[in-house]
């Protein structure tokens, strides 16, 4: 119950592509969901973070999508560009008391020129 | 504001020896939370403190310990280690509980 599911494990797009990374949780009592971003030899970077109160949350060209009722959320990555090329983690935590974040597997990310 | 700072920044021991690592949270954060990062396992939770309690402990053995001081400065130790405490360790800081976490770069530690 504890597990945060993420797909798919890597992505290739071009330049230009929407990928979309998808997060599955089964715990209902999670109600933080940020997402990280991490590139070699660097600590995860937060991007964004959504509360099951919204069903979507925009910042720059990031965008989560959250689904409560299928306890699932996404992360989409408009215009994406080769900078955006990166390992990218979500996460889940159950707000308030604690700090705790479950972790997604992760998806490695490659945006071709 | 400076980010959260670890020290240091690479790391090599011997089986069985002990290890000390080092997070200085960003300025005015009070809580700090330790993860380890593997190729096999991803990011595991360790422990996390706020003002100077262990607040929740990970799913790890008791060689793994760590406090948090009152600056909010914290410390991880590992004793007795082992081939597979190899990992990166990461640190990272929020204001209080509940709220958005910023990671440092990590310390990486190779055990041989």
């Amino acid at each position: 119950q504890q597990q945060v599911k993420q797909s798919p494990q890597s992505l290739i797009v071009q330049k230009g592509g929407i990928p979309i990374i998808n997060c599955a949780y089964e715990n209902t009592a999670f109600d933080y969901f940020p997402w990280y971003q991490q590139f070699p030899g660097k600590g995860p970077a937060l991007l964004i973070a959504i509360r099951p109160d919204v069903s979507e949350k925009k910042e720059g060209r990031f965008t989560i999508s959250f689904n409560k009722s299928a306890k699932q959320f996404s992360l989409h990555i408009m215009d994406s560009q080769p900078g955006d090329s990166a390992t990218y983690f979500c996460a889940a935590s159950i707000g308030g008391a604690t700090n705790k974040l479950i972790f997604g597997t992760g998806t490695l990310l490659a945006v071709q020129p | 504001k400076a980010g959260v700072t670890q020290t240091p920044r690479y790391l090599i021991k011997t089986r069985g020896q002990q290890v000390t690592l080092s997070c200085s949270p960003i300025s005015g954060h009070r809580s700090v939370s330790w993860y380890q990062q593997t190729p096999g396992q991803g990011l595991q939770f360790l422990f996390e403190y706020f003002s100077e309690t262990q607040r929740n402990k990970g799913n790890f053995p008791g060689r793994f310990s760590g406090r948090q001081f009152s600056n909010s400065r914290s410390e991880m130790n590992v004793s007795t280690l082992e081939l597979g405490d190899s990992a990166l360790y990461l640190c990272a800081s929020s204001p209080v509980l509940g709220y958005e976490q910023y990671f440092g770069p990590g310390t990486r530690l190779t055990v041989t």
